[in-house]
């Protein structure tokens, strides 16, 4: 059973700046989840994707964006960066089933971005 | 909104000791509870979870029970290893429609030898 995989680990940009991370969901899973997680803070929901749709965001700016593709795996999309968008990004991936699920999330390592 | 309050960290023991780390919350409904873990270097993972009141969840030693009338679910585990060091999140998930999963802000256990 393959995990979630995420990408680039690390990434430095500069204000300004756009920036795509991605990730490869758990074999079986047709849900990801998107979150950021600053430094010794706890992850906060960005959106969810279904079917290839976003079905679900929390408060974040349009800048923030997303993907899924039919084999599941999704990009995160930052336009516009601001200094306070460094943090680690993580994906999770989880089973659904019309777009409800346990909250069984499974996350990759995540991405770990820093906006000079 | 939906929120998650943990004790702040962090929390240092001696190996052998009892572990309790506080979780309540606040949510509309009947939400899933969890505790995830992260530890060193790694991704966070799923410890236990609990789906409805008075269900309690284990896993490696780990333990926590629903409370619904004082909404908590505190986590506890009778004897801590070193390997238990890490970083725990209470969490909870609302159940409505899509999944959105609340977490707290972490709690940092180092345990010593």
């Amino acid at each position: 059973e393959t995990g979630v995989t995420q990408s680039p680990t690390h990434l430095i940009k500069t204000r300004g700046q756009q920036v795509t991370l991605r990730c490869s969901s758990q074999s079986g899973h047709n849900t990801v989840s998107w979150y950021q997680q600053a430094l010794g803070q706890g992850p906060q929901f960005i959106f969810q994707y279904y079917r290839e749709e976003e079905n679900g965001r929390g408060n974040f700016p349009p800048r923030f964006s997303g993907l899924q593709f039919p084999n599941y795996s999704s990009e995160l999309n930052v336009n516009a960066l601001e200094l306070d968008d460094s943090a680690l990004y993580l994906c999770a991936s989880s089973s659904a089933q019309g777009g409800r699920n346990t909250g069984e999330l499974f996350f990759g390592e995540g991405s770990r971005l820093t906006v000079l | 909104g939906n929120s998650v309050t943990q004790m702040e960290g962090p929390v240092t023991l001696s190996e052998e000791a009892f572990l309790t780390i506080n979780c309540t919350y606040t949510a509309t409904g009947y939400p899933s509870l969890f505790w995830y873990v992260q530890y060193p270097g790694e991704g966070l993972q799923l410890l236990l979870k609990a789906t409805k009141a008075d269900d309690k969840g284990s896993n490696k030693g780990f333990e926590a029970t629903y409370r619904k009338e004082t909404t908590s679910f505190h986590l506890e585990k009778g004897s801590v290893q070193v390997s238990d060091s890490a970083v725990y999140f209470c969490a909870l998930s609302d159940r409505k429609g899509y999944q959105k999963v609340t977490f707290g802000t972490g709690t940092k256990l180092q345990v010593i030898p």
